[in-house]
């Protein structure tokens, strides 16, 4: 069983409109990752969430973007006004906790503007 | 700042042939930890091994080792007698600090054909 879900698996929306991409931990995990790939490039971080707060945050994590645990378990990303170079697959992780220090990531979200 | 270099864009090798998979991280700092995954042609990223820099021993799994030298910052991956399966994007990282964002690599395609 995956530690980890994402939803929606794929995302198609028009530039300039407002999508919130969700992870949802199986168990309770103190530190949330997102990153982002853009189609045949390498991962990029966006941001850690531990304790209900921003603890790093990448350049590429402007103030478009925003994150939240709106009900202490799912955990969100929200992208305010979509541009087309925000297409790319978005992965969630969390640190195992039995195991320090190692990300595991969910199956992501692959995210289309057009 | 960390920078992960994986020189190799793309291998291809015949099933059954051995590849190594080249990866140089760098960083000032003294601790850290040192990823690689997978990402077959599906999407997901496939988490496959975590190595502390304090810890040198090669790692063996099945028909995957891994080579870590501190001294030149290299975290080598090895498949041994590759398989067709074994066709993916390899990402090599690393993480400095506690919780903090992992550091890719560019990746390496590897295709093994029959």
């Amino acid at each position: 069983e995956p530690e980890v879900t994402q939803t929606p698996s794929h995302q198609v929306t028009q530039m300039g409109q407002e999508v919130i991409l969700r992870c949802v931990p199986i168990s309770n995990h103190l530190y949330f990752y997102w990153y982002r790939q853009i189609l045949g490039q390498k991962v990029e971080f966006l941001v850690s969430f531990y304790n209900n707060e921003i603890s790093e945050k990448s350049e590429i994590f402007d103030d478009q973007f925003s994150v939240e645990r709106p009900d202490g378990s799912n955990f969100t990303l929200k992208i305010r006004s979509t541009k087309l170079e925000d297409s790319a697959m978005y992965f969630c992780a969390i640190d195992r906790i039995s195991a320090y220090n190692e990300q595991f990531f969910g199956p992501g979200t692959r995210l289309t503007v057009l | 700042a960390q920078k992960v270099t994986q020189a190799q864009t793309e291998i291809s090798v015949v099933e059954k042939e051995d590849v190594t998979l080249d990866c140089v991280y760098e960083t000032r700092d003294t601790t850290y930890y040192l990823f690689w995954y997978k990402q077959p042609p599906s999407g997901e990223l496939v988490f496959l091994i975590r190595r502390n820099s304090f810890d040198e021993q090669n790692e063996i799994s099945g028909r995957y080792s891994w080579n870590f030298q501190k001294s030149t910052s290299s975290f080598n991956f090895t498949i041994t007698a590759s398989q067709v399966v074994d066709s993916a994007v390899y990402f090599c990282g690393g993480v400095t600090g506690t919780a903090s964002k992992l550091t890719f690599g560019t990746g390496t395609r590897l295709q093994v054909t029959l």
